[in-house]
């Protein structure tokens, strides 16, 4: 595999199960990101972790949990989720200016959430 | 002052046509500017980008302009081909740190 993975590509739930987003990025890099894309609206980041330490949490529900277990592999916890959370998911890895980097945004092919 | 505001929101271009999609920004500390595309089904992907310490960079049929005094930045598509369609996105950074901001991006057709 290479460049950013992830899965499920697509993922239905109802508003109380509870599921994971999972990515994996086979770049070497330090950094990784949650984004969400909605219809006609800008990408909106969700989560930046740096080195495995969650270093940018841009006031997302609580209902959205991230969890970084090293550098290469990046989860995102949903439970008991709203209709309107319905979107695409997607990761991306970066290295970072201070780890040599241009910081540039790899993104992964998304998972495509609906929640009934 | 953390926007991108980018237009037009869609864009219909004659193949063989120039596609121009401008963005505009506010603040004074992003000194990267990054071009995406995003075709159906994919993330989106790096296409091109400057930083502020030019006011153009040309990849093949791809030239981002920038003015730094205006506070804005377009991407022109020469020759534009059908399989140029998809979806563009301007985003801004400051590469000391961790955000970059995207715009709303512009859907691009490109008629055969």
């Amino acid at each position: 595999e290479t460049g950013v993975t992830q899965t499920p590509r697509h993922l239905v739930m109802g508003m109380t199960n509870k599921k994971s987003l999972k990515c994996e990025q086979h770049l070497g890099h330090n950094a990784m990101y949650w984004y969400k894309q909605s219809a006609k609206k800008p990408l909106e980041l969700m989560f930046v972790y740096s080195l495995e330490e969650r270093v940018e949490n841009n006031s997302v529900p609580s209902r959205f949990s991230p969890e970084c277990p090293n550098s290469s592999h990046l989860f995102l916890h949903l439970h008991t989720l709203q209709p309107e959370d319905s979107a695409l998911y997607l990761c991306a890895s970066s290295q970072t200016r201070w780890r040599g980097g241009d910081n540039e945004q790899f993104f992964g092919p998304g998972t495509r959430l609906t929640v009934l | 002052q953390q926007q991108v505001k980018q237009s037009p929101q869609s864009l219909i271009v004659q193949k063989g046509g120039i596609s121009i999609i401008n963005c505009a920004y506010e603040n004074t500390a992003f000194d990267y500017f990054p071009w995406y595309q995003q075709f159906p089904g994919k993330g989106p992907a790096l296409l091109i980008a400057i930083r502020p310490d030019v006011s153009e960079k040309k990849e093949g049929r791809f030239t981002i302009s920038f003015n730094k005094s205006a506070k804005q930045f377009s991407l022109h598509i020469m020759d534009s081909q059908p399989g140029d369609s998809a979806t563009y996105f301007c985003a801004a950074s400051n590469t000391g740190g961790f955000k970059t901001i995207f715009g709303a991006g512009t859907r691009l057709f490109v008629k055969a």
